[in-house]
């Protein structure tokens, strides 16, 4: 089935260590993105990207970081730099072609830093 | 700048009645698409409904339809008939389009928290 896959499901990490969030689509889709959601609040963009080999920051890229050298694959790093990491992220991806409209999202990753 | 306003942080329903979820929203572009998604104590995000700017008629989906008042920059989500399993956040997004890069994402609000009751 074609799906967009976010692993781990959950992840702690200690105070001060890089980690990496995984997200992989087989919809064939261009345009992936990452979200950060905070308890009860809404979604907020950290990067995008619309093609292989180039990516844009969204409202909250600080302490964050991406690549995207493969169409399926795009994985964001936490850095420690990232004052308040701990929250719950969304990999998403789109065709934003002609009559298609929607955005895929992962399941998410419920980060932990302690 | 684009935006979204859910002003309804929760709403409270008995089952089997309508819904509607408020959602406005602030843009100076002729070209805009709204959406609505649903996202259940799991976390994931089902997507619900979709209208588009110079759509004629209101979009509808099974119980779901999209109450669209463009002069007031309004796009309610309406649950008809609500279930138990409705009980989740609602979320309205708008697809933003940068002109000069030709990039889309969207804009989410800020959510509702709809519970059915018994």
């Amino acid at each position: 089935d074609g799906g967009i896959t976010q692993s781990p499901k959950y992840l702690f990490r200690k105070e001060g260590q890089n980690v990496t969030l995984s997200c992989e689509q087989n919809l064939n889709h261009d345009a992936m993105y990452w979200y950060r959601q905070d308890p009860g609040q809404g979604l907020r963009l950290i990067y995008y990207s619309q093609i292989v080999n180039d990516f844009q920051k969204g409202d909250i890229a600080e302490g964050y970081s991406v690549s995207r050298e493969k169409k399926e694959s795009f994985p964001l790093t936490v850095t420690s730099a990232q004052k308040n990491p701990t929250a719950f992220y969304l990999c998403a991806s789109s065709n934003w072609a002609e009559g298609v409209y929607e955005q895929y999202f992962g399941p998410g990753t419920r980060l932990t830093v302690t | 700048a684009q935006k979204i306003t859910q002003t309804q942080p929760g709403m409270f329903v008995q089952e089997k009645e309508a819904v509607t979820l408020d959602c406005t929203y602030d843009t100076s572009d002729p070209s805009y698409g709204l959406f609505w998604y649903k996202q259940p104590s799991s976390g994931e995000m089902i997507f619900l409904i979709y209208q588009g700017s110079y759509d004629q008629q209101n979009a509808t989906e099974g119980r779901y339809s999209l109450n669209f008042q463009k002069a007031r920059k309004s796009a309610n989500l309406v649950i008809s008939a609500s279930q138990l399993g409705d009980s989740a956040m609602y979320f309205c997004a708008m697809r933003e389009v940068n002109r000069g890069t030709g990039a889309q994402k969207l804009v989410f609000g800020q959510g509702t928290r709809l519970t059915i009751n018994p």
